[in-house]
């Protein structure tokens, strides 16, 4: 059965710091790789999306990805309360888009 | 719209109640999606549409459950007898295209069966 693994947490964070989020995965045909936000009692939010091996940056975030190791992470620089939520980590096989298979999530506490 | 919409937020129903629950996905979004999450979960992968057409329905958990788009647009989720089990936040999703994990969801439909 394929998975996405994720530490649950809480992982905590002094404001300022660079937030490490990490996930494992089983399949070996995952080409496409996703970091969804979710703030409690909201729905997911793209964050990142990754497809290439490497790192992949966007403002404060950076995504990273291993596929031969089989992870791929996610880093907060200059990390702010506003950044504290539950974040998954999601992927797909390159023929099957359309059926994410999902981590149950880490919870990130950034605190002032 | 500028987003997606679903209806109800929260829905309280007893068990064994006929329940539907409605997306309006973002204007000119083909694909449309429907997922369920449980607390400390992750989304659970439910039923996908490209158009009017129910593409992969491989996640609907049992013949109760049943989606349905008519016009290419809106999607209705529709439960039948429900059961304790099926409490959750049902969460709706649209993308621009096919193929993409580049979800945008709305802010879910609450479930709660007594």
């Amino acid at each position: 059965q394929k998975e996405v693994e994720q530490n649950s947490g809480p992982l905590s964070v002094p404001e300022g710091a660079i937030a490490s989020l990490n996930c494992t995965y089983s399949d070996r045909g995952s080409q496409s790789f996703f970091w969804y936000r979710q703030y409690s009692g909201k729905s997911p939010e793209l964050i990142m999306s990754i497809y290439s091996n490497g790192d992949k940056e966007d403002g404060r975030f950076t995504a990273q990805l291993n596929k031969a190791s089989q992870y791929v992470s996610l880093l907060i620089r200059d990390s702010q309360p506003s950044d504290s939520a539950t974040y998954l980590c999601a992927e797909s096989n390159a023929g099957n888009n359309r059926k994410l298979i999902w981590g149950l999530g880490t919870s990130l506490a950034v605190n002032p | 719209g500028a987003g997606v919409s679903q209806t109800p937020s929260n829905k309280v129903t007893e068990k064994g109640k006929y329940v539907e629950l409605r997306c309006d996905p973002i204007s000119g979004h083909t694909a449309l999606y429907w997922y369920r999450q449980s607390l400390g979960q992750g989304p659970e992968f439910l039923i996908y549409f490209q158009g009017t057409g129910a593409a992969d329905d491989s996640g609907l958990p049992n013949d109760r459950f049943f989606a349905v788009r008519p016009e290419g647009s809106v999607s209705t989720l529709k439960i039948q007898r429900t059961e304790r089990g099926d409490s959750a936040v049902y969460l709706c999703a649209s993308s621009l295209y096919s193929g993409t994990g580049e979800l945008f969801f709305g802010e879910g439909s609450r479930l709660t069966v007594l």
